[in-house]
């Protein structure tokens, strides 16, 4: 099973700022088959980013994933109010699909 | 647009079987999979299993010896059951469509483990 440790597990930043989280992996993901999801309290995860860069449809261009490998990360180039939530990456290139434990982004 | 929506009891007794039911609206059931994700409370997300509608499944092996996964294509939902329960299975359950990422979820239910 691919573990998927998630760095800083919170991230205090002011709306406006740059926000950079990290997801390492402790094997390599098949394909850079990576996702990340933004969930907000009592609501289900929201699909960001997939195959470590591409976007979901509707999602802002503020939003972009990178890496490859082992390594993933995932940058919010400005803070919108709105953008301070719960952050999961997870991988579907092998069986069993897991998830990191997250990072808050929180308002500093 | 394809809506997703869990049902089923919100209360579980402790070496019972949880049975939820997904309904899916908006979209067809076929020629997709149909995956089930737990989240405990305050805590991340773990993968349980998926079905494609043809009714071939894979499970997490953490889970394997006690999950079934299902599908009903003529009333458009899939099932979970989770046998011999205990309070390490209250979470909220989601289902989602896919088998990779997933973009489409219901909104989740909370299902308590407690005598």
């Amino acid at each position: 099973e691919i573990v998927l440790t998630q760095s800083p597990g919170t991230l205090s930043l002011s709306p406006g700022e740059r926000a950079t989280l990290s997801c390492r992996a402790s094997q390599n993901v098949n394909n850079n088959y990576l996702a990340w999801y933004q969930q907000k309290p009592g609501q289900a995860p929201r699909l960001l980013i997939y195959g470590a860069s591409s976007r979901a449809t509707g999602i802002p261009d503020r939003f972009s994933g990178s890496g490859s490998g082992t390594d993933f990360t995932l940058t919010i180039s400005r803070l919108e109010p709105e953008d301070f939530a719960v952050y999961h990456c997870q991988q579907y290139g092998n069986s069993p699909r897991t998830f990191g434990q997250g990072t808050k982004v929180e308002i500093k | 647009q394809v809506q997703l929506q869990e049902s089923g009891p919100g209360l579980a007794k402790p070496s019972e079987t949880l049975s939820l039911t997904c309904t899916v609206s908006g979209g067809s059931i076929n020629s997709n999979y149909w995956s089930w994700i737990r989240q405990p409370p305050g805590k991340g997300l773990e993968w349980i299993g998926y079905i494609y509608y043809s009714g071939s499944t894979d499970y997490n092996p953490s889970l394997k010896s006690r999950v079934t996964i299902s599908v009903d294509t003529s009333n458009s939902q899939s099932s979970l059951k989770l046998s011999s329960v205990t309070a390490a299975d209250t979470a909220v359950y989601y289902c989602t469509r896919g088998s990779g990422w997933y973009f489409y979820w219901g909104q989740g239910t909370l299902v308590t483990v407690s005598s």
